[in-house]
């Protein structure tokens, strides 16, 4: 199974300001990626995901991650976050035998005005 | 649809009583997931369900976890004796896939759990 570094657990950002949340996977053939976003007092929801083809991903809310085969990194970046932006975000991966997602231990995003 | 639906929202007991959580996935979705959140362990993978059967329940924490799923829009998460350190909040997912272009997993709004 995979296992998933997210390597900070908290960044602060301005508003306006652009974002980059970094995550780390375990090599292995055949990885899907994945990030999700959680609002306080929510579920989990997807923001993109990459099975295969193009390795830059673009989601929902003008977010995108690019995948990287040889650093196994799913960066996910914004150019310009608002405030309402304000959530954990978590990266999760699939592969290596299991289509199981595994999940990082998730990155909260503070965005100040 | 609803999206998927968990209850209660919240549940305080205390040590020693038995807990049930109740999830109902989206409709059609044939895989059903219950998670675990905690601070120190972030998302922990309990259980999954293919088609009401348990696929894989190496994430159960012992003997005092279980989980079923009777039909294709129930499934419980049972804690008998419940412990303090069971605190924590649960999620239930439904996906109507794995390693497939449309694998997506839904999440419901989660039960947060305290045991006294």
């Amino acid at each position: 199974a995979q296992s998933v570094t997210q390597l900070d657990s908290q960044v602060p950002v301005f508003e306006e300001a652009p974002v980059e949340l970094r995550c780390n996977y375990s090599s292995s053939v055949s990885v899907y990626l994945f990030w999700y976003v959680q609002y306080p007092n929510q579920g989990l929801q997807l923001l993109l995901k990459y099975l295969s083809g193009s390795t830059l991903v673009k989601g929902i809310n003008g977010f995108e991650a690019e995948f990287n085969k040889s650093q196994t990194s799913f960066h996910l970046r914004k150019p310009s976050v608002h405030i309402s932006d304000t959530a954990e975000y978590f990266c999760a991966a699939a592969g290596g035998g299991s289509y199981i997602p595994t999940f990082g231990r998730g990155t909260s995003l503070i965005v100040h005005p | 649809d609803a999206g998927v639906i968990q209850s209660p929202r919240h549940e305080v007991t205390e040590m020693g009583q038995e807990v049930t959580l109740r999830c109902k996935p989206i409709s059609g979705h044939d895989y059903l997931f219950w998670y675990r959140q905690t601070m120190m362990r972030g998302l922990e993978l309990l259980i999954y369900f293919n088609n009401n059967v348990p696929i894989d329940d190496s994430g159960m924490p012992e003997d005092r976890f279980s989980a079923k799923m009777p039909n294709a829009s129930f499934s419980t998460l049972k804690i008998q004796p419940s412990e303090p350190r069971d605190s924590a909040v649960y999620f239930c997912a439904s996906s109507p896939a794995l390693g497939q272009v449309n694998e997506k997993l839904f999440f419901g709004s989660g039960t947060q759990l305290s045991v006294l």
